[in-house]
């Protein structure tokens, strides 16, 4: 799996939106981008995921860039409880076998009241 | 929404001595994996599980090591003789059949501490 940078913190006020990067520069044609996130020590959660084209759902959208070497995710409203580490992961397509996800060390998102 | 439930969410044992690890998948779900979370570090793939085999498994799960479903609702890790090492937050995980790629959701985890 292509491997992904992403800042290690940041820091985003309550009510605005958190746009959280994601480098992926060397990611192949079949390789999807997902991203979890992880509130304190609980088990990840499950945020959104996408191949090439922007995503959204009740939780967050994903902007991909046309060359998909990067991508965003935007947490339109951030709350207190957005507060976690989020993970971008590129994994590649589950039809071909390959069903772990590999976390990196994701960023660390504190929203401030 | 429906949960992976893991239990206990605490174990204490001593190094050498079994443990076993419990979950509760979602009940459609037919995917089951297993992650750990040592103190401060990533969280790591250990075992992916379908239609009563391993699917995958990384270099992590070795032979101390087993995945079991003994029943239609639960899934087990066993570690045979635990070492200082297997110190972790242990996750188990589960998904649909479909579509492929699907997500995967996580239980709250077992905080296993070996002395």
């Amino acid at each position: 799996d292509a491997k992904t940078t992403q800042p290690p913190s940041m820091d985003c006020a309550e009510g605005r939106a958190a746009n959280l990067p994601c480098n992926h520069s060397t990611i192949s044609g079949n390789e999807y981008v997902y991203w979890y996130r992880q509130i304190h020590s609980q088990g990840p959660q499950y945020i959104i995921h996408g191949l090439k084209n922007n995503e959204t759902n009740e939780m967050a959208s994903l902007i991909i860039t046309e060359d998909r070497k990067s991508s965003t995710l935007i947490l339109p409203h951030a709350t207190l409880r957005d507060t976690a580490v989020y993970y971008c992961i590129v994994r590649a397509d589950p039809n071909f076998g390959n069903e772990k996800l590999t976390f990196g060390t994701g960023t660390r998102l504190t929203i401030i009241p | 929404e429906p949960e992976v439930t893991q239990t206990p969410s605490h174990q204490v044992t001593q190094m050498g001595q079994e443990v076993i690890l419990r979950c509760v998948p979602i009940s459609n779900h037919l995917y089951f994996y297993w992650y750990r979370q040592i103190l401060g570090q990533k969280v790591e793939f250990l075992v992916s599980f379908y239609n009563n085999e391993i699917s995958e498994k990384s270099e992590i799960f070795d032979d101390q090591f087993s995945v079991e479903r003994p029943d239609g609702s639960n899934f087990t890790l066993k570690i045979r003789s635990t070492k200082l090492e297997d110190s972790a937050m242990y996750f188990c995980a589960s998904r649909r059949l479909r579509p492929l790629g699907e997500k995967l959701f996580f239980g709250s985890g077992t905080q296993l501490s070996v002395l």
